[in-house]
């Protein structure tokens, strides 16, 4: 089965850290451009950032450009998100996505759960 | 950046009826355009890609047409469960962004 399991959310102070992770199955990982989308309470979704499968190329929302740094370890099937200087708009529900194509033109096909991150004092 | 705008925002229908949601882009994006359905608490479902290509699984109530700037989702007929968010979302590959519409939330009348 095609599955993502997204972990590491939770709650963190503004200016603080946190990485997200995302392990994937049932399908060849290095093939695929991997994401992560967010969506804030009550709101619609934001692409955060993307890289190719090797990880070579990585691509990043203005709004977390600078901030967010993504990676992959194609030996453990992961995809991260390393989150820092997080601000009260960060606060969202964070998605790992996968797209249906290998060059991620066609559309996310399969989705994690989500893990919830919140940025308050 | 390329900005996708849907309207309506706000859609209030009966069940058998036929609605149509538009999406437009800032600039053209070819054909490389996704519709995308959401429920509360869930992750998002995959309708359309390529503008009108059906996600396999999708019931054929769905359809997607319109390519460069103007896109829509149409559902011939609403049943019971289509009662929900939906998205559109641009995914240029160069350069690489992937942009989504505001939404659409779709209600019963």
């Amino acid at each position: 089965e095609v599955q993502l399991v997204e972990s590491g959310g939770g709650l963190v102070q503004p200016g603080g850290s946190l990485r997200l992770s995302c392990a994937a199955s049932g399908f060849t990982f290095s093939n695929y451009v991997m994401s992560w989308v967010r969506q804030a309470p009550g709101k619609g979704l934001e692409w955060v950032s993307s890289l190719i499968g090797s990880g070579a190329a990585t691509y990043y929302a203005d709004s977390v450009k600078g901030r967010f740094t993504i990676s992959r370890d194609n030996s453990r099937n992961t995809v991260y998100l390393l989150m820092d200087s997080l601000r009260a708009e960060d606060t969202a529900t964070y998605y790992c996505a996968r797209p249906t194509d290998y060059g991620g033109t066609y559309g996310l096909d399969v989705w994690g759960q989500g893990t919830t991150v919140t940025v308050s004092s | 950046d390329i900005q996708l705008t849907q309207s309506p925002s706000f859609l209030s229908a009966s069940v058998g009826d036929r609605v149509t949601i538009t999406c437009r882009a800032s600039q053209g994006i070819s054909s490389y355009l996704a519709w995308y359905q959401q429920k509360p608490g869930k992750a998002p479902k995959l309708l359309i890609y390529a503008a009108s290509t059906l996600q396999s699984g999708v019931p054929s109530r769905f359809s997607g047409s319109g390519s460069g700037t103007e896109f829509t989702l149409t559902i011939s007929s609403l049943q019971p469960e289509d009662f929900a968010t939906y998205y559109c979302q641009q995914l240029n590959s160069y350069p690489f962004m992937y942009t989504f519409g505001q939404g659409t939330k779709l209600e019963i009348k």
